[in-house]
């Protein structure tokens, strides 16, 4: 199976801050890198797909790059809705699997 | 607007067979371009992909290596929804299950609606 590795585990920040949370394939992935994110009692939503592309309905503020095994995601001015647990995830191989998780708590 | 209504107990016995049902709404399981997938989140296990069917001129499953031996997903064309069965369930298999839609997009695959999610607690 393909590890997923995000880093960091957790991060405080303020509304209006830039926050950038990275992932790390264990092989190239190509660009099949989605960003989820997960509100407490809420499944996941999808963000991003294929590395880069914004799903429907995602506010402009995110943004995602990478190829091969690193990827990116950001967040360019964090707002009061953004505070939650984003997961990568590959869909390069199945089992499609996921990073750890990155909590984004309010400093 | 597709939707995935998930159902089944939420308590089940050690040894005993977990069953959920996933009802779709605004979409088909049987349409060639998208699979059904059943997921698990745990604290010590994360998000946990658990198998897929998908409908490809016939009927096709992978499950993931961990539950492979217990594990059936099985579509249901008369009722537009799919099912899971994880049989000689253990406390190991306590989380919150949830179904979702994976749809290919722009070449990649993504879960792109989600069920509510069903906490499964096995105990005695």
């Amino acid at each position: 199976d393909i590890q997923m590795t995000q880093s960091p585990s957790s991060l405080s920040a303020s509304v209006g801050d830039r926050v950038t949370i990275t992932c790390r394939a264990s092989q190239s992935i190509s660009s099949y890198l989605n960003w989820y994110q997960q509100k407490p009692g809420k499944a996941p939503t999808l963000l991003i797909y294929v590395a880069s592309s914004l799903q429907s309905g995602v506010p402009s503020r995110f943004s995602g790059s990478g190829s091969g095994t690193d990827f990116t995601l950001t967040v360019s001015s964090l707002q009061p809705e953004d505070f939650a647990t984003y997961y990568c995830q590959q869909s390069f191989n199945t089992p499609f699997t996921f990073g750890g998780g990155t909590k984004v708590e309010i400093k | 607007q597709v939707q995935l209504q998930q159902s089944g107990p939420g308590l089940v016995k050690p040894s005993q067979t977990l069953s959920l049902t996933c009802a779709i709404s605004g979409d088909s399981v049987s349409r060639n371009s998208a699979a059904w997938i059943w997921i698990r989140q745990s604290p010590s296990r994360g998000l946990e992909w658990l198998g897929r069917t998908y409908y490809k001129s016939k009927w096709y499953n992978d499950y993931a290596v961990s539950v492979k031996s217990r594990i059936t997903i099985n579509p249901d064309t008369s009722k537009n929804q799919f099912s899971l069965q994880l049989n000689s369930v253990t406390p190991e298999d306590t989380a919150v299950y949830y179904c979702a839609r994976l749809s290919m997009i722009r070449g990649g695959y993504g879960m792109d609606v989600w069920g509510q999610g069903t906490t499964v607690t096995v105990s005695s």
